[in-house]
């Protein structure tokens, strides 16, 4: 299985910053990497895919960048409800596999 | 727009299997454009994907090594739906369980992200 591997694991940042977040495949996946975005006791919700494609109807505040092993998600300026937690997930191959999570905090 | 509905019972006993179903409003279990995903969260596995079904001019099915003797992902074309069966359950599959769609890319495979979702549930297996 592709071990995908996302720090930090909880971030502390205040409104206006702009924050990064790493994640890191164990093998080569070309640009096949999502990121998401799950509020508490919600569904996650698909925010960029394949490395770079913003979804339809997400904030152009979020960017993503990476190819190969290594990605980064972006948030240029920080709004109080981007305070949430963040997971990568590889569709290289199967089983799809996501990150561990990054919890940003406020 | 697509939707995702689940449902199923949220208490399970051990040994027992698990069943649920996410009907499908919006687009068709039977697209070639899209292929169908059960996913799990916990909070010591996280969120771990479960397998997937998908039409490509017949039924494929895909499943994760760690439930792969015990999963089963069935279509429902007459009423436009996906199943996820668990069976011989333990406490450690206590988790909640999502239903997600990919849809095909330009390759027309499924190497994109995850974009429509089901509410989830949650299931306790306990006695």
């Amino acid at each position: 299985d592709i071990q995908m591997t996302q720090s930090p694991s909880s971030l502390s940042a205040s409104v206006g910053d702009r924050v990064t977040i790493t994640c890191r495949a164990s093998e080569d996946i070309s640009n096949f990497l999502n990121w998401y975005q799950q509020r508490p006791g919600k569904a996650p919700k698909l925010l960029i895919y394949a490395a770079s494609t913003l979804q339809s109807g997400v904030p152009s505040r979020f960017s993503g960048s990476g190819s190969g092993t290594d990605f980064t998600l972006t948030i240029s300026s920080l709004q109080p409800e981007d305070f949430v937690t963040y997971y990568c997930q590889q569709s290289h191959s199967t089983p799809r596999t996501f990150g561990q999570g990054t919890e940003l905090e406020i | 727009q697509v939707q995702l509905q689940q449902s199923g019972p949220g208490l399970v006993k051990p040994s027992q299997t698990l069943s649920l179903t996410c009907a499908i409003s919006g687009d068709s279990v039977s697209s070639n454009r899209a292929a169908w995903n059960w996913i799990r969260q916990s909070p010591s596995r996280g969120l771990e994907w479960l397998g997937r079904t998908y039409y490509k001019s017949k039924w494929y099915n895909d499943y994760a090594l760690s439930v792969k003797s015990r999963i089963t992902i069935n279509p429902d074309t007459s009423k436009n739906q996906f199943s996820l069966q668990l069976d011989s359950v333990t406490p450690e599959d206590t988790a909640v369980y999502y239903c997600a769609r990919v849809k095909s890319g330009s390759s027309g495979w499924f190497n994109g992200g995850m974009d429509v979702w089901g509410q989830g549930t949650t299931v306790t297996v306990s006695s």
